[in-house]
């Protein structure tokens, strides 16, 4: 009863390859974010989906980009992988986006590897 | 810029010994707080949310308190165990998005 899935868990890819990262739910949640986590530092927030408008973070690369084509999913596509993006990617979704009771649940994570 | 900030960043402690964990943010205008458990190379579990106006929460062995005046929370982990071994991380929710601390990784030793 996975209720946020994402696939890989693992991906290595090679500097300069593009990657997508995948990011399935199953709560019907409206709100869907991504977020970088590199080792021993704190999840950064990347952008987040509310229903289809996408929200960018100021400080976000223009080498990282998102799709949502549906409620259910959500892609991370890095277009021009560097060994700086190297990291944890973890996706969250939400369903009451700003509220006082707002949680988020997350995924397991896909761990990159650039080579 | 909200700035969250986890002190100490490790902990080891015997089996039995109660925890506490600190958190601290710079700006108190915030939704509420929550702390998550990540366990080594996972996701995020939510252990407990603190909305804006209360001052704590608890689930079984775990209490979180929030002051959000002096933008300090703490984390009390009763009697720990080595299944409490895990990274430890506080978060804001504030200006729509959450925004994390770094975490304390706690050693509980059997």
């Amino acid at each position: 009863d996975a209720m946020v899935i994402q696939n890989p868990r693992y991906q290595v890819t090679q500097f300069g390859k593009p990657v997508t990262l995948s990011c399935s739910q199953t709560l019907n949640h409206n709100v869907m974010y991504w977020y970088q986590q590199k080792s021993s530092q704190a999840p950064k927030l990347l952008f987040h989906y509310y229903d289809k408008d996408f929200n960018n973070e100021a400080d976000t690369p223009d080498n990282f980009q998102s799709r949502r084509p549906n409620t259910s999913f959500c892609f991370l596509d890095i277009r021009s992988p560097g060994l700086g993006d190297a990291a944890m990617y973890l996706c969250a979704t939400s369903s009451n986006f700003g509220q006082l009771t707002d949680t988020q649940y997350f995924g397991p994570g896909t761990r990159l590897t650039v080579l | 810029k909200q700035e969250v900030t986890q002190i100490p960043a490790a902990l080891s402690v015997p089996e039995g010994e109660n925890l506490v964990l600190n958190c601290s943010f710079t700006d108190s205008a915030i939704y509420n707080l929550q702390w998550f458990r990540q366990d080594p190379g996972k996701g995020l579990t939510s252990l407990l949310l603190i909305q804006s106006s209360q001052r704590e929460q608890t689930s079984g062995r775990l209490n979180a308190s929030l002051d959000k005046s002096s933008g300090r929370s703490t984390l009390y982990i009763a009697a720990s165990q080595p299944g409490d071994s895990a990274t430890y991380l506080c978060a804001v929710f504030h200006d729509y998005k959450l925004s994390f601390g770094a975490g304390t990784t706690v050693t509980v030793r059997a």
